[in-house]
């Protein structure tokens, strides 16, 4: 069976700071997985996604994620944040043999401090 | 033009009362979704189809009926609502095993 699992409820980082959202899954085979994000009162809007290929994967407004096979994650990175940066996170994992069920994770909320 | 759009955007209404709400794609999508998202956020998926047929079909009490009269609309329909159901609903549609793109949601208060 698939999973996700975002190990922080929130993440609190100052403008301009690095910031990590920690993702890891389980699939039985091999994981397409995707970050979106979410703005208050809006629906999910999506950032990025590793299906195959370089495990350094480049999405919208400077976010980046490392898939790293060995560990099952799928972390969620940018190199400086933004205020406007902070938002509620999702890491979504889809067994590429299981058919078009996609699994979220509950979600990470960023909180970045002028 | 939006690429998914749902109505109502706000639906509100007494416990024992049946009601819909629509969806809608213009992406050309052949796989569309229903979503629900509860008071905490989690986000449930709770059925999809693809052109046109159901693919999933999660473990949802039977008062809820998708129904898709073509592969750009996917309405939900709840019969004898609950005060448990009161959440916001999101639509998606995605190419088939591509990412998803979501509609604004449609907040549903069962009171």
């Amino acid at each position: 069976a698939q999973s996700v699992a975002q190990p922080e409820d929130q993440v609190n980082v100052a403008e301009g700071n690095p910031l990590t959202v920690k993702c890891t899954y389980s699939v039985s085979g091999n994981p397409y997985l995707f970050w979106y994000v979410q703005y208050p009162n809006r629906g999910l809007q999506f950032l990025l996604k590793y299906i195959t290929g370089d495990n350094l994967v480049k999405g919208s407004y400077g976010f980046e994620a490392e898939f790293n096979k060995s560990q099952t994650s799928f972390h969620l990175k940018k190199p400086s944040a933004l205020v406007s940066d902070s938002a509620l996170y999702f890491c979504a994992v889809r067994d590429i043999t299981g058919g078009f069920k996609t699994i979220f994770g509950a979600g990470t909320r960023l909180f970045v401090k002028a | 033009d939006t690429a998914v759009s749902q109505t109502p955007k706000y639906l509100v209404t007494q416990m024992g009362n049946d009601k819909s709400i629509k969806c809608e794609q213009n992406l050309g999508h052949d796989t569309m979704y229903w979503y629900k998202q509860d008071s905490k956020k989690f986000l449930k998926i709770m059925f999809s189809y693809n052109n046109k047929e159901l693919i999933i079909n999660e473990t949802v009490p039977n008062r809820f009926s998708p129904k898709s009269p073509d592969k750009a609309h996917l309405n939900l329909h709840i019969n004898s609502l609950e005060l448990g159901d009161s959440a916001v609903y999101f639509c998606a549609s995605s190419p088939s095993g591509g990412w998803q793109f979501f509609g604004p949601g449609t907040r549903l208060t069962v009171l």
